[in-house]
């Protein structure tokens, strides 16, 4: 596609439901990368795959949440039993290959959940 | 954790002035990238700067990197009122070819 494309762009949830939220990368993008972020913060990294493997996922922050590449192409975030404190945006990012050989990332619009 | 710190938080400013964020770190690094962000939603690219550079330039973009102080700058000339926006400074750790590191951001206002 042009451009990352993350779905849904919103999603409102009620305290521990089960919410899942998708990225799309650029057609060709090995590297694919999953940030949270709070209002008034940078991102805050949760991710990272290189295909379909996490090549690092030490940002997860508990077990309630999980995330999938099994083509290596689209990408899903699973949260379980979510909590208030869920509640940021979630952006996703992708790049040609490691940061080593590209530099720069690729962000998509980022999906807001809002727990209540 | 996020080593890297914008200052300052929130820049106010007229259309037209020239406008400078800067960013300062802790740990060495490969490069230094800026971004910007319009309402909290994707990040956009704007520019990268590699540790052996000190200067770099594109359109109305200035940024600055001194390695010895851990320190960078992002300056704006011309500011236009579509240059309102927050801007990040995301550092990749000279040990990492995946990580990057961000800071909290700045915030920048462009009075019309």
């Amino acid at each position: 596609g042009a451009g990352v494309s993350q779905t849904p762009s919103n999603k409102v949830t009620e305290k521990g439901k089960y919410v899942e939220l998708r990225c799309d990368p650029i057609s060709g993008h090995t590297a694919l990368y999953w940030y949270r972020q709070s209002l008034g913060q940078g991102p805050e990294f949760l991710i990272y795959f290189q295909g379909t493997g996490a090549a690092d996922d030490s940002g997860l922050p508990n077990d309630r949440f999980f995330a999938v590449r099994p083509e290596g192409s689209v990408s899903t975030l699973k949260i379980q039993r979510t909590e208030r404190g869920d509640s940021a945006v979630y952006l996703c990012a992708s790049s040609l290959g490691p940061l080593a050989n590209t530099g720069e990332l690729f962000f998509g619009e980022g999906s807001r959940l809002t727990v209540l | 954790s996020q080593q890297g710190e914008e200052d300052p938080q929130a820049l106010s400013i007229q259309e037209g002035e020239n406008a400078t964020m800067n960013c300062s770190y802790k740990t060495s690094i490969n490069n230094l990238q800026w971004y910007r962000q319009n309402s909290g939603r994707g990040l956009v690219h704007l520019i990268l700067i590699r540790s052996n550079e000190r200067e770099k330039h594109s359109g109305r973009l200035r940024v600055t990197l001194d390695t010895s102080k851990k320190s960078s700058s992002l300056l704006i000339t011309a500011s236009r009122a579509a240059d309102t926006a927050s801007y990040f400074c995301a550092l990749r750790h000279m040990d990492s070819n995946y990580q990057l590191i961000w800071g909290a951001g700045t915030k920048l206002i462009i009075k019309p």
